[in-house]
């Protein structure tokens, strides 16, 4: 069965510079999940998206942002690098945007930021 | 905002042993709680869920149990084997919004 996809599988970036992170979700599933998952830590929502449009925000820095395209695919942007943004970075999708919609997640994205 | 809290982070259990993993959580209007399991590398995988209208649920060798008038729920592991190590996460779902808020996870360690 097809997974949620993210690329790229890893990232290394320089203080200041910019990342962009992306994530195909399951064929049919119309919301988008962005988590950031610190070492030896918990995932974190950042942000989510439901038919295009952003549907909740949790603790997404400003210096990042992200967007839900007409495919159904997803962009993090995140701008300014600073070194505590090494993280993994999970995508997640559902069909549907309601509570108990189960959200599959991808492989991540590990970002390291030297 | 919603507050998970999850116990012990670390467990070691021998193989055929039972592991019990515990979680409170702050939000009363929180509904869904769903526990995922984290493999070194890999995403979150749900391995179970449970409702707030219901408050207990079993998949073969896996049961999570819900009290939510105390506003804690439990992940019962029966019959552990050496593939059950893993990291576990709880989460609560529903109260605001539809993310999802996560415990610190536990690590489960099966020895065989």
């Amino acid at each position: 069965a097809a997974g949620v996809i993210q690329s790229p599988r890893h990232l290394i970036k320089e203080k200041r510079e910019t990342a962009t992170l992306k994530c195909y979700p399951i064929p049919r599933h119309d919301t988008v999940y962005w988590y950031q998952q610190g070492p030896g830590q918990d995932p974190q929502f950042l942000i989510s998206f439901y038919e295009k449009m952003q549907s909740d925000k949790g603790s997404i820095p400003d210096r990042f942002s992200a967007q839900q395209f007409s495919d159904y695919h997803s962009e993090l942007n995140m701008s300014s690098l600073e070194l505590g943004d090494s993280a993994l970075y999970f995508c997640a999708s559902s069909w549907g945007a309601g509570t108990y919609n189960e959200q599959f997640f991808g492989p991540g994205t590990r970002l390291t930021v030297l | 905002g919603e507050n998970v809290e999850q116990h012990p982070s670390t467990l070691s259990v021998q193989e055929g042993d039972s592991a019990v993993i515990k979680c409170t959580y702050s939000d009363s209007a929180s509904n869904y709680f769903p526990w995922y399991k984290q493999e070194l590398g890999k995403g979150p995988q749900l391995i179970i869920d449970i409702r707030s209208n219901v408050g207990e649920k079993k998949d073969q060798r896996i049961a999570v149990t819900l009290n939510k008038t105390a506003k804690h729920f439990s992940l019962h592991i029966t019959e552990t084997q050496p593939e059950d190590s893993a990291v576990y996460f709880c989460a609560a779902g529903g109260g605001a919004g539809n993310m999802l808020t996560f415990g610190g996870g536990t690590r489960l360690m099966v020895k065989p």
